[in-house]
């Protein structure tokens, strides 16, 4: 069964410092992994995915996030964070046995200080 | 890229009654599409997953009598609170995929509150 482990509930950066939200994931197979952000009240954008091609996989906004499957791992980062990052993320895999369907991690919330 | 309408944004009701939560796939064909539910500050949970033409599958705990969902064309599928009640308050938010492009494109999500 797929599954995905979102290591922290909550990570605070200051604003032009690194980021770093980790993940890591359980799958039969090999995994079609997703990060998503969701800002407050609202749907959920893409950020980035992977599905078995570069391990190094770019975003949008600056973030990327590297495939490792030794660790099983799938962690997001973003050199230099801004106010507008700060938001609800999400690490996903997808589930080929049920339609696709996506299994969501528990989300870490992001805060971002000036 | 791809655009997913959800309508509407959000929604009081009385208890009792039903409400229709709308989810249009703009500008590609939903083969799928999957609806969730999000408590406060908590994760999406899978409601259940809808091909076009066919009858949704419901994940363990949903009551698909309760929560009725339509997928009658590739651009449009429905979700119907029936009889809704305060504990049915929630975030929902709809998801169509494209398998062809393998992407999911999410709705904006559905606030709804029963009073």
């Amino acid at each position: 069964a797929q599954s995905v482990t979102q290591l922290d509930s909550h990570v605070s950066v200051s604003e032009g410092t690194p980021v770093l939200l980790r993940c890591n994931y359980s799958s039969s197979y090999s995994p079609s992994l997703f990060w998503y952000v969701q800002h407050p009240n609202k749907g959920l954008q893409l950020l980035l995915k992977y599905t078995s091609a570069a391990t190094l996989v770019k975003g949008i906004n600056g973030f990327e996030a590297e495939f490792k499957k030794s660790e099983t791992s799938f962690h997001l980062t973003k050199p230099s964070a801004h106010m507008s990052d700060a938001a609800e993320y999400f690490c996903v895999v997808s589930d080929p046995g049920g339609y696709n369907k996506l299994i969501f991690g528990a989300g870490t919330r992001l805060a971002v200080h000036p | 890229g791809a655009v997913v309408s959800q309508h509407p944004s959000w929604v009081i009701c009385k208890s009792g009654t039903s409400v229709k939560i709308e989810c249009r796939s703009l500008d590609f064909q939903a083969t799928t599409m999957f609806w969730y539910r999000q408590f406060p500050k908590q994760s999406l949970m899978l409601m259940a997953t809808s091909n076009e033409g066919s009858k949704a599958t419901y994940e363990q705990g949903v009551e698909k009598d309760k929560f009725l969902i339509n997928h009658a064309s590739l651009t449009l599928s429905t979700l119907t609170v029936t009889s809704a009640h305060p504990e049915d308050s929630s975030f929902y938010i709809c998801s169509a995929s494209d398998r062809l492009n393998y992407g999911y494109t999410f709705g904006s999500g559905t606030r709804l509150t029963v009073v």
